[in-house]
């Protein structure tokens, strides 16, 4: 079982910041938050990944929270072609099995 | 550019055939993966592969079986193929374990349907 929860849709205007939750109240010490999203008839991509600390890439940011039971992909300015299903995996580290929940579909309209 | 392919996009198969479904990547990748995804349920992981001759079950891997004879090639096989694996079928490959950077590359996909 996915071990995340996350709204099934949200809409962003184009060129604003598109910031979608994940709750991930029963992540383990040594588990990572994995962000992964998969635009229409495409396999998934990687976007992003992070333990602790806030990470940054030319894609996208993740805060994740203190107590680490949740945590924000921020898209910065998004674009249309940003719409697609966001996916929050918690992954343990000893092994390299990525349990997806269902996503969250990001509808980014002009 | 990496890359993960999968033998054909779209496939239609009749109940009882058995079907082959082949995934190959360019990364010299250890590890190999298929999963199916389904409206509603997501991604599941059928079965992978840590190394050549190698395979585990995932969490759904009843009625399928797995190949791995060369490194950078993965099969997914279905013995006799029933309606309830009409499904699309994702493979994903990614180096070595025990890495805190684990990237799984996915292929584009074939959308399998039973008849």
């Amino acid at each position: 079982d996915a071990k995340t929860t996350q709204p099934t849709s949200m809409d962003c205007a184009e060129g604003r910041a598109a910031n979608l939750p994940c709750n991930h109240s029963t992540i383990s010490g040594n588990e990572y938050v994995y962000w992964y999203r998969q635009i229409h008839s495409q396999g998934p991509q990687y976007i992003i990944h992070g333990l602790k600390n806030n990470e940054t890439n030319e894609m996208a940011s993740l805060i994740i929270t203190e107590d680490r039971k949740s945590s924000t992909l921020i898209l910065p300015h998004a674009t249309l072609r940003d719409t697609a299903v966001y996916y929050c995996i918690v992954r343990d580290p000893n092994t390299d099995k990525l349990i997806f929940g269902t996503g969250t579909r990001l509808q980014v309209f002009p | 550019d990496v890359k993960v392919t999968q033998s054909s996009r779209y496939l239609v198969k009749r109940t009882g055939e058995k079907v082959f479904l082949e995934c190959v990547q360019d990364m010299d990748h250890e590890n190999m993966f298929w999963y199916r995804q389904d409206p509603g349920l997501g991604l599941r992981l059928i079965y992978f592969s840590y190394d050549v001759k190698m395979k585990e079950k995932g969490d759904i891997p009843e009625g399928y079986s797995v190949s791995r004879e060369k490194k950078e090639r993965f099969s997914l096989i279905l013995e006799s193929a029933s309606t309830n694996q009409t499904s699309m079928y994702l493979c994903a490959s990614s180096s070595e374990t025990a890495s805190s950077y684990n990237e799984q590359f996915f292929g584009p996909g074939t959308r399998l349907t039973v008849l």
